[in-house]
């Protein structure tokens, strides 16, 4: 019911600790993988993708690790800042249908 | 450059009534998406545009929703009547539509809307 979407998963981390939230994903045949970032009041925010031939990539601050064998991603965040605190969601895309997984929110203590 | 425009971004107005929402994306983006999102869980995909071509709608539940990209710019969703199990955020996303399935989707802010 209505309840069950408003228990998102909580990670919470103290400021400059590194963060990993965790996603499993559905289709073992999705090709394209990307983490989206939502802080409240805005729209979903890219911020990096992977896709299905790769097991790790890396950005600004963030990396992204790919299991297929498991079906698992993971979103790495190092040196977590108080403006990291948001939801953040996996998804999954498929011949251009962008799938997304239940999201997780990252509360940052100071 | 400016990003994905919605308006309104709130919307309050009682069950059976019409509401339609706004959306224009990034300039030079061909694709062009609507989604749902309830309190939370992620965005659902309704429909999906390529230009002005509905290349995606089945999860648009026609009998009440509709959706249009007249000159594959801006695009329109309407729902008619509403109801109160449409309260959510709906969400504009577009892409530049060159490479189907690694396109990013950039999303806009989204309109709240409350059905009373």
């Amino acid at each position: 019911g209505e309840s069950v979407g408003l228990h998102l998963p909580t990670l919470s981390v103290q400021e400059g600790d590194n963060s990993i939230i965790n996603c499993a994903y559905s289709n073992s045949a999705s090709d394209y993988f990307i983490w989206y970032k939502q802080e409240s009041g805005k729209g979903p925010q890219f911020i990096i993708d992977i896709r299905s031939n790769m097991d790790k990539r890396q950005g600004q601050r963030v990396t992204v690790l790919l299991n297929k064998t498991v079906k698992h991603l993971s979103l790495q965040i190092a040196a977590t800042q108080p403006g990291d605190s948001a939801v953040y969601f996996c998804a999954e895309t498929r011949y251009g249908a962008l799938t997304f997984g239940s999201g997780t929110r990252l509360q940052v203590q100071p | 450059e400016a990003g994905v425009v919605q308006s309104p971004r709130y919307k309050i107005i009682e069950k059976k009534q019409p509401v339609a929402f706004w959306c224009n994306p990034i300039s030079g983006h061909n694709t062009l998406y609507w989604y749902l999102q309830n309190l939370g869980q992620g965005p659902e995909l309704l429909i999906r545009y390529e230009n002005e071509e509905a290349v995606d709608d089945s999860q648009l539940p026609k009998d009440r929703f509709s959706a249009e990209r007249l000159k594959g710019v801006d695009s329109t969703l309407k729902i008619q009547p509403a109801e109160l199990g449409d309260s959510a955020v709906y969400l504009c996303a577009s892409s530049l539509g060159d490479r189907a399935s690694t396109d990013t989707q950039y999303f806009g802010p989204g309109t709240r809307l409350t059905v009373l």
